[in-house]
């Protein structure tokens, strides 16, 4: 079956850049999203068909995508952003079947 | 306001069935596909089935195949999810989630489903 692979955690400062990697096979041809989540808390997209940002999130998140790897990054990282975050996307069957990388666990300290 | 409630989560017995009801407002529900999602405790996000606006599309992840059914009322602007034969495994918190594009977008807060004996 089709698998996202993320690293386990990252750790920044307070004010240092994230980066938070996806890879899948796929990716070339399919979109990545991103979900930040805290502790207790539903998921947030905060990126959306790659690198599309939605409305209130803050313009320190982007996305990108090349090859079969997807990033988000983090610029200026807070403390607030620290969170659980998942990466996204379909297989390349054409249908809608889902699949979630394993997260990685962002600390900003 | 988008809005995703869920409900129908609970104990219930390895062999059990439950079913979720997901209630949705503030945007055009007929229009949009939608997804259910589970986080197992202490877990990571698992993908669990979609369905098409109109309901004619479906897929479920492997680990539910052949137990879960996913559907959805259009005119009550609600989606469902038939649980059968639960296993201890499918314990988890589960979210409806809408789809844009080829991604969830607004979620949810969640219903837990225990299932133990």
């Amino acid at each position: 079956s089709y698998e996202l692979t993320q690293p386990p955690s990252v750790s920044v400062s307070p004010g240092q850049t994230a980066r938070i990697t996806c890879s899948g096979d796929a990716l070339p041809k399919k979109y990545a999203y991103w979900y930040q989540q805290k502790s207790g808390q539903a998921p947030v997209l905060v990126i959306y068909e790659d690198s599309k940002r939605p409305s209130g999130i803050p313009e320190r998140f982007s996305g990108s995508s090349s090859g079969t790897m997807a990033t988000l990054t983090i610029s200026g990282a807070q403390v607030e952003d620290e969170a659980d975050y998942y990466c996204y996307s379909t297989d390349s069957s054409g249908n809608h079947k889902g699949v979630f990388g394993g997260g990685t666990k962002l600390t900003v300290l | 306001e988008v809005q995703l409630v869920e409900s129908g989560g609970g104990l219930v017995q390895p062999g059990g069935s439950l079913r979720l009801s997901c209630a949705a407002s503030g945007f055009t529900f007929s229009s949009y596909e939608m997804n259910w999602v589970r986080q197992a405790p202490g877990k990571g996000l698992e993908w669990v089935s979609y369905i098409s606006s109109s309901g004619s599309t479906i897929y479920y992840a492997d680990s539910v195949k052949g137990r879960f059914t996913i559907s959805r009322d259009n005119a009550k602007n609600s989606l469902y999810l038939q649980m059968n034969s639960l296993r201890a495994e499918d314990t988890a918190v589960y979210y409806c989630a809408r789809v844009y594009g080829s991604g969830p977008d607004y979620w949810g807060q969640g219903t837990l489903v225990t299932v133990s004996s």
